[in-house]
């Protein structure tokens, strides 16, 4: 979704270097996630945020942190990365809706190589 | 929120319907039925959500049955940009949480 677009696209670095990924989104939405993917594998959710003071753990947030910017910017790093962090990230938006939905809508993904 | 089941693969003729299955027998009374799919290895795409009642958009048709413990994703005149991984997500209104499992992986052949 144009709406929600995620830099850099391709990412290579090597073991014990600091890398941020970042999220922008042009929705309107509060609420802000990132995910990843392994291979074969559906996505686990690392961070989530429903508005800018807001920041939670989801299932694997070891060796990751975020910063919420902006309501339009979520921000993720990897302190010191390594080799079992290589996947595809994404970044997602939603709002909570009316009738209590919310859909949640993903950008492009970020592919991160840890040599 | 309830667990699904789907096919790992299906395959669907080029401009037919591809009617995608999922089970989710321990559904609860508040929880939606969602479609996303994964084009490759694109971002996940909303495709279309529903409660109890059929639901039609743009992009597809969902078919609940009337106990909700399955449901149908139809994709009515199938191209070969249709070609990916289709998520059948079951998860209750208010949550944010979305548990996606390993999908059906429907091909497209021309």
């Amino acid at each position: 979704d144009a709406d929600v677009t995620q830099t850099p696209r391709n990412r290579i670095t090597k073991t014990g270097k600091r890398i941020m990924l970042e999220c922008s989104q042009t929705k309107g939405h509060d609420r802000m996630y990132w995910y990843r993917q392994d291979p074969g594998l559906g996505l686990r959710l690392i961070y989530y945020s429903f508005d800018v003071k807001d920041i939670n753990k989801g299932e694997i947030s070891d060796g990751y942190s975020v910063s919420r910017q902006a309501q339009a910017k979520f921000s993720l790093s990897l302190e010191s990365a390594i080799p079992n962090q290589t996947a595809l990230y994404f970044c997602a938006t939603s709002d909570l809706t009316f009738g209590g939905t919310d859909t949640q809508y993903f950008g492009p993904g970020t592919r991160l190589t840890v040599l | 929120d309830a667990k699904t089941t789907q096919p790992p693969s299906m395959d669907c003729a080029e401009g037919r319907a591809a009617n995608l299955p999922c089970n989710h027998s321990t559904i609860s009374g508040n929880e939606y039925v969602y479609w996303y799919r994964q084009i490759h290895s694109q971002g996940p795409q909303y495709i279309i959500h529903g409660l109890k009642n059929n639901e039609t958009n743009e992009m597809a048709s969902l078919i609940i049955t009337e106990d909700r413990k399955s449901s149908t994703l139809i994709l009515p005149h199938a191209t070969l940009r249709d070609t990916a991984v289709y998520y059948c997500i079951v998860r209750g209104s208010g949550t944010y949480k979305y548990i996606f499992g390993t999908g059906t992986r429907l091909k497209v052949l021309a």
